[in-house]
């Protein structure tokens, strides 16, 4: 089946630090999502690309769909405490039916005060 | 209210038990979807459903049966828990293409 590689597959930083983790994929994707996850929730979705190329920003986040179409990245910039959690990627290879997502291991992200 | 609700949001039961747990949406959405997280393995799908009368295996389905008694209702079964079924569950919805909706999870342990 399909596989995301997410790396880096945890991270330590101190408050105010930029963060950057990133996804790969052997195969094509369509889609590209990035989710985070809090302790004792399901994943919240952060941002949403659709375009080779496409940056997109939410806030401090940036998200980039990679031009080959089998990578993307997230940024946070300034981190602050309540950044902490597991980020997740997801997407959608482009030979698979409908709206199935593949997922990739999580990030998960510690900000020291 | 949330958007997507499952129950029971913890369970514990044992080996060999039958143990369903549900999923209601109110977002209007035709597809529905279960998946089983585990520590470093991210999100993998048990089940999915893109209409009432339409279920498909995912990739981890083995062990698991479904039921979509509705649009807005997608149940899933574990007919003999076992151990190794340990972990957390969750369910999502989405439109026709695009990102998915998820709910809080349920988190079960097999004994």
């Amino acid at each position: 089946g399909q596989q995301l590689n997410q790396s880096p597959q945890s991270m330590f930083i101190q408050e105010g630090e930029d963060v950057s983790m990133n996804c790969t994929s052997s195969s094509i994707f369509n889609t590209w999502l990035w989710y985070k996850q809090e302790p004792g929730e399901g994943p919240v979705l952060l941002i949403a690309l659709y375009k080779a190329g496409e940056l997109t920003s939410n806030g401090r986040l940036t998200a980039q769909f990679g031009i080959t179409r089998k990578d993307s990245f997230l940024n946070i910039s300034a981190s602050i405490p309540s950044d902490v959690g597991i980020y997740f990627c997801a997407g959608q290879p482009v030979e698979t039916s409908g709206s199935r997502l593949t997922f990739g291991e999580g990030t998960q992200l510690t900000v020291n005060p | 209210d949330a958007d997507v609700t499952q129950t029971p949001r913890n369970r514990i039961t044992k080996t060999g038990k039958r143990i369903m747990l549900e999923c209601s949406q109110t977002k209007g959405h035709d597809r529905m979807y279960w998946y089983r997280q585990d520590p470093g393995l991210g999100l993998r799908l048990i089940y999915y459903s893109f209409d009432v009368k339409d279920i498909n295996k995912g990739e981890i389905s083995d062990g698991y049966s479904v039921s979509r008694q509705a649009q807005a209702k997608f149940s899933l079964s574990l007919e003999s828990a076992i151990p190794n079924q340990t972990a957390l569950y969750f369910c999502a919805t989405s439109e026709d293409a695009g990102f998915q909706y998820f709910g809080p999870g349920t988190r079960l342990t097999v004994t």
